[in-house]
């Protein structure tokens, strides 16, 4: 079957560091993607990987390994505003269908 | 402006009374789906469609409809609401290309009674 595994809740502080891990079980792999979600609003899109690496994007970066069907975003520099819900996503088979896993609540407190 | 529009935002309905929930994009994206939301279970995908007049069925389709008769409109109509269809609805929108992630509409927050 599907799996998306990552960890529900996770807590950090102002200007710190946090990496959020997802694991995946799929029957294709076409590529990941990480959403933010505060609450109430729509999720919007952070980062793709297709590739096994690391992408950097400003303040926000995620990891792949297909190998290992892992990836993990890293946050850096927390801040207040940072505090949301974020989705690992893999896009598995025809189109750009996406099978979502539950999703980690980030607390950012100072 | 780019965006994936949905209406309404929220809505209040009895059980039994058909309903449509309208979603419009002005992309001229391809691919369109619709999700529902729940706690603890996180977005799971109800119908997807790859183009005009290509519908699909998603993880949880029962008690669903949808249509796809122009590129920018896909509506989600249900037919007979029941309670446990009251969820938070989240239109969808992207290139057909894999690496281009999806636009979201705002929700449509559902509770039928």
């Amino acid at each position: 079957g599907q799996n998306i595994d990552q960890p529900t809740e996770m807590t950090a502080t102002e200007g710190a560091i946090v990496q959020i891990n997802c694991t995946y079980q799929t029957s294709g792999f076409n590529g990941l993607f990480w959403y933010q979600q505060h609450a109430g609003e729509a999720p919007t899109f952070l980062s793709y990987n297709v590739l096994d690496g690391l992408e950097e994007k400003g303040r926000f970066s995620s990891f792949l390994s297909r190998s290992k069907g892992y990836s993990y975003l890293l946050l850096k520099e927390l801040q207040m505003k940072d505090s949301a819900s974020y989705l690992c996503a893999v896009s598995h088979g025809a189109g750009t269908a996406l099978i979502f896993g539950k999703g980690t609540t980030l607390s950012v407190s100072s | 402006e780019a965006q994936v529009t949905q209406n309404p935002r929220y809505l209040i309905t009895v059980t039994g009374k058909k309903l449509t929930v309208t979603c419009s994009q002005n992309m001229n994206h391809e691919y369109m789906s619709w999700y529902r939301q729940d706690p603890g279970l996180g977005l799971r995908q109800i119908y997807y469609s790859m183009n005009v007049e290509v519908t699909d069925k998603g993880d949880v389709p029962e008690g669903y409809k949808v249509s796809r008769k122009e590129k920018r409109n896909f509506p989600l109509i249900l037919e007979s609401p029941s309670p446990n269809q009251t969820s938070l609805y989240f239109c969808a929108s992207s290139e057909t290309a894999a690496n281009y992630g999806y636009t979201f509409g705002s929700g449509t927050r559902l509770t039928v009674v």
